[in-house]
């Protein structure tokens, strides 16, 4: 158990719609990423957020969204979603914000669009 | 531009023996590495990691090993145990000052036979 916890842990949707992906990170950790893995895909980083700033941002979509609380939880939006949003999302927390600070992986959400 | 790769999909090793996986990069300016084991319908968990200052790391029956000059590294298993069997992913972390990003190789599947 990495300490990570993502809910929900499945989500079954339909095109158009949108969902929020919930993420707590590790006890003490202040820095939270998200990644996306498609079928058959390697993990690709979509954003990243320290203390509740945005720090980098990789490939996301202008349709996805994301945020940072003051309880240091984050939270995913993804909005009009399509067909090819259908993949596993990761939520990972590390203590620190470089990098040489390993992230630790929650079990992540398998969002399926219809 | 796929700057992590393993190029091997899938490796088959029997129990009690070494499983060697591999990895290589292109992007000079990676500085760390970090190997990751994933089950199916869990996430990532974060397995062992080096330091380009060091040319090997070693955590029990996990070691790695760098070369920067061949920008190559390798995870050695030893021994192989059935509970190995799993997806590993290398991955190089990338940003500048307060904002990190892993990339990552596609992974490998490793299968330890009895």
């Amino acid at each position: 158990d990495s300490g990570v916890t993502q809910t929900p842990k499945h989500l079954i949707t339909a095109t158009g719609q949108r969902v929020t992906l919930r993420c707590s990170p590790r006890s003490g950790d202040l820095s939270v990423y998200w990644y996306q893995q498609s079928l058959d895909q390697g993990l690709q980083f979509l954003i990243q957020y320290y203390n509740g700033e945005e720090r980098a941002k990789g490939n996301i979509l202008e349709r996805f969204s994301a945020q940072q609380f003051p309880d240091l939880h984050s939270e995913l939006n993804l909005s009009s979603l399509e067909l090819g949003d259908s993949a596993l999302y990761f939520c990972a927390s590390s203590v620190g914000q470089g990098n040489y600070y390993e992230q630790y992986f929650g079990p992540g959400t398998r969002l399926t669009v219809t | 531009d796929q700057q992590v790769k393993q190029n091997s999909p899938s490796l088959s090793v029997q129990e009690g023996r070494i499983s060697i996986l591999n990895c290589d990069y292109t992007n000079s300016m990676f500085d760390y590495f970090l190997w990751y084991k994933k089950y199916p319908a869990e996430g990532p968990t974060f397995l062992i990691s080096i330091s380009s200052i060091k040319d090997k790391n070693e955590d029990g029956r996990f070691t790695v090993f760098l070369n920067k000059s061949a920008k190559h590294l390798s995870l050695h298993i030893v021994p192989s145990q059935p509970g190995d069997s799993a997806v590993y992913f290398c991955a190089a972390p990338l940003g500048t000052g307060t904002a990190s990003k892993l990339t990552f190789g596609t992974g490998t599947r490793l299968q330890v036979t009895l």
